[in-house]
């Protein structure tokens, strides 16, 4: 099976610090995605990457930047972390053709005081 | 109007009934569908591909109607393990080397003793 591994499940952080999650596939997958989910919003996309070293905006990417040096590894960075990102952070990967959809992490809860 | 939009429920339901979801999408263009279930506090997973023809997969049945926009799932029989959140997602009409999903609010199901 297809695992997508996020580092943490848990973490708490203080306003005005850099947060970095971290994401990591093993089937070679070339796409990988990081979303947000909230209550009532459902899951937006905040950044997503179709190559190494490739990243395109989604639809929330203010306050966000993402690294892909790597093809299995896909990290999101909170470059000031401010309260309004306590969320649920769930990182994705698929391969083309796309009609297998997408695989999940089991997600991090962020929460910042 | 939203992209995706879903009933968020709750549809409570007794143990054995018969239940349907629709999800409407506005992009006539969209070419590929999908239900994922969602249980409290996990990530979703992919219940099922949507095909044009219709598809079944068990108790579950998913739905493609083309000229309304908008996709179904049924479940028979329901069981107390089918309680989880549903939610649908569409992919536009690809226009390069990757492919963005949009997700549904999603559907709460909770299924009664």
């Amino acid at each position: 099976d297809v695992k997508v591994t996020q580092s943490s499940r848990y973490l708490v952080k203080r306003t005005g610090e850099k947060v970095f999650l971290e994401c990591v596939q093993d089937m070679d997958h070339e796409n990988m995605f990081w979303y947000r989910q909230d209550p009532g919003l459902g899951l937006r996309l905040i950044y997503f990457s179709y190559d190494v070293k490739m990243k395109e905006k989604g639809d929330i990417p203010e306050g966000y930047s993402v690294s892909r040096e790597k093809k299995e590894r896909f990290s999101l960075i909170l470059e000031s972390a401010s309260t309004n990102q306590t969320s649920m952070y769930l990182c994705a990967s698929n391969s083309l053709p796309l009609n297998y959809g997408y695989t999940f992490g089991s997600g991090t809860r962020l929460t910042v005081v | 109007r939203k992209e995706v939009e879903q009933d968020p429920g709750p549809f409570n339901v007794p143990e054995g009934a018969t239940v349907a979801f629709n999800c409407t999408y506005s992009n006539s263009a969209s070419q590929s569908f999908f239900w994922y279930r969602q249980d409290c506090r996990k990530e979703p997973k992919l219940l099922m591909s949507v095909y044009s023809s219709g598809n079944e997969d068990g108790r579950f049945t998913a739905q493609l109607n083309r000229a309304s926009q908008y996709i179904s799932l049924l479940i028979r029989d329901s069981k107390l393990s089918d309680s989880a959140t549903y939610l649908c997602a569409v992919i536009p009409m690809n226009s390069g080397g990757y492919q963005k999903v949009t997700f549904g609010t999603g559907t709460k199901l909770q299924v009664i003793p």
